[in-house]
């Protein structure tokens, strides 16, 4: 999930393991949300993003579930490789005109081999 | 593919000097968006430009200053740096009126000595 300290909760899997990285937004307007994955030394990279009106959403090998009732974003990695170690983040939209993304704090994924 | 670039991956400058940071995008993007990351704090929005000569506020706007003379380029001013403005900056940017999702350039990470 997200954290408000100074150190990033770090989710740690088995190489061909699901991963589920895990997001609370803060929003009850926002409409529209996308996931991050930042690895290190690089700008973060699009995965995939998911509208109010969806509650689930497939990409290859990643999948995002949304529960509105709860405000509860998630990003699930099937068979997770070490090439998926990286930091996750998720943003939301402000739900009006600008268009701007508030962005949470990010989840760091360790795939062991 | 969507490239937005920085002058600079690594930059270490003085206390009291003027620092520029460039960002460019290829893509004739109207939005373009100046971040700065810190550990445990996420991504927090410095400044946003909607299109060229336009600027807005974000949520850090304190000690730094934008510039957008041409829709490709958008440039961060920090007027006098200081040791707390060490940090990664990160530039994105955004086809308005098409979707929320935000491509981002690769960093520069600021050290202010």
């Amino acid at each position: 999930g997200e954290s408000v300290g100074l150190h990033l909760p770090t989710l740690s899997v088995q190489e061909g393991d699901n991963s589920i990285i895990n997001c609370a937004y803060s929003n009850s307007a926002s409409d529209y949300f996308i996931w991050y994955k930042q690895e290190s030394g690089k700008g973060p990279q699009f995965i995939i993003d998911i509208r109010s009106n969806m509650d689930k959403r497939q990409g290859q090998r990643v999948t995002v579930l949304l529960n509105k009732t709860v405000k509860h974003l998630s990003l699930q990695i099937a068979a997770t490789q070490p090439g998926d170690s990286a930091v996750y983040f998720c943003a939301e939209n402000y739900g009006g005109s600008q268009g701007n993304l508030i962005f949470g704090k990010g989840t760091k994924l360790s795939v062991k081999p | 593919d969507v490239k937005v670039t920085q002058s600079s991956r690594y930059l270490v400058k003085r206390t009291g000097e003027k620092v520029f940071l460039e960002c460019v995008q290829d893509m004739d993007h109207e939005n373009m968006f100046w971040y700065r990351q810190d550990p445990g704090l996420g991504l927090r929005l410095i400044y946003f430009s909607y299109d060229v000569k336009m600027k807005e506020k974000g949520d850090i706007p304190e000690g730094y200053s934008v510039s957008r003379e041409k829709k490709e380029r958008f440039s961060l001013i920090l007027e006098s740096a200081s040791t707390n403005q060490t940090s990664m900056y990160l530039c994105a940017s955004r086809l308005a009126q098409r979707s929320y999702e935000q491509y981002f350039g690769p960093g520069t990470r600021l050290t202010v000595t």
